[in-house]
């Protein structure tokens, strides 16, 4: 069954800089890859996602990147606020189901 | 929360009672599911429902069951809590008429077994 790897599991970046956050998937018939983002004491959200027939996708300054051949994606936050501050998540999924595979999680903390 | 709401948010409980979470929506969506999220395990699924009264089992589905009488309503029991299922436990929903599989969530139980 499909398999999803996600790191690092804790990120602390600088206020304003880059942070990007990496997953590998095993089941090459994957085509659905969402982010969702976790704040403390909520569920997670949906903030972005890519069909395996795009390569990037960008949504202000949140960005993910889908490499197929590799079996992996990447979420990339720029200009970093405080407020992104927060656990989040990779998953993928086929058509076959609607069972979304989870990442195990990256802490993302923002230093002032 | 997309309209879902879980109950209760917080349980203490002993080692061998029995536990019912419930979940329910006002979002009329096909698809329920529960997840377990624990430190470095991330969200794990214990049980899905596609439609009233099916049900399947995830990944961690032992010492669960669930029940689904109605579309809004998704159960979880725990015939007999143990120490290890100490966890926040999540539900969400889904819908096959929505764009890609995206799921709603949840606020969330806190369960402590001692």
């Amino acid at each position: 069954g499909e398999n999803v790897e996600q790191h690092p599991s804790t990120l602390s970046v600088q206020e304003g800089d880059s942070a990007v956050i990496k997953c590998t998937y095993s089941d090459s018939a994957s085509n659905y890859f969402p982010w969702y983002k976790q704040e403390l004491g909520k569920g997670p959200q949906l903030i972005i996602d890519i069909r395996s027939n795009v390569g990037e996708k960008k949504d202000q300054r949140i960005a993910v990147t889908l490499n197929k051949t590799a079996k992996h994606f990447s979420l990339h936050i720029t200009e970093t606020q405080p407020e992104d501050s927060a656990v989040y998540f990779c998953a993928a999924s086929g058509d076959s189901n609607y069972q979304l595979i989870w990442g195990a999680g990256t802490k993302l903390i923002i230093k002032p | 929360d997309a309209g879902i709401t879980q109950s209760p948010r917080h349980k203490v409980t002993e080692t061998g009672t029995p536990v019912t979470l419930r979940c329910h929506q006002t979002e009329n969506h096909r698809y329920m599911y529960w997840y377990r999220q624990d430190p470095g395990h991330g969200l794990r699924l214990i049980h899905y429902s596609y439609g009233v009264k099916d049900t399947d089992k995830g990944e961690v589905s032992d010492g669960y069951s669930v029940s689904r009488s109605k579309t809004e309503d998704f159960l979880l029991t725990l015939e007999s809590a143990t120490s290890s299922q100490t966890s926040v436990y999540f539900c969400a929903i889904s819908d096959p008429g929505l764009v890609g599989n995206e799921q709603f969530f949840g606020p969330g139980t806190r369960l402590t077994v001692l």
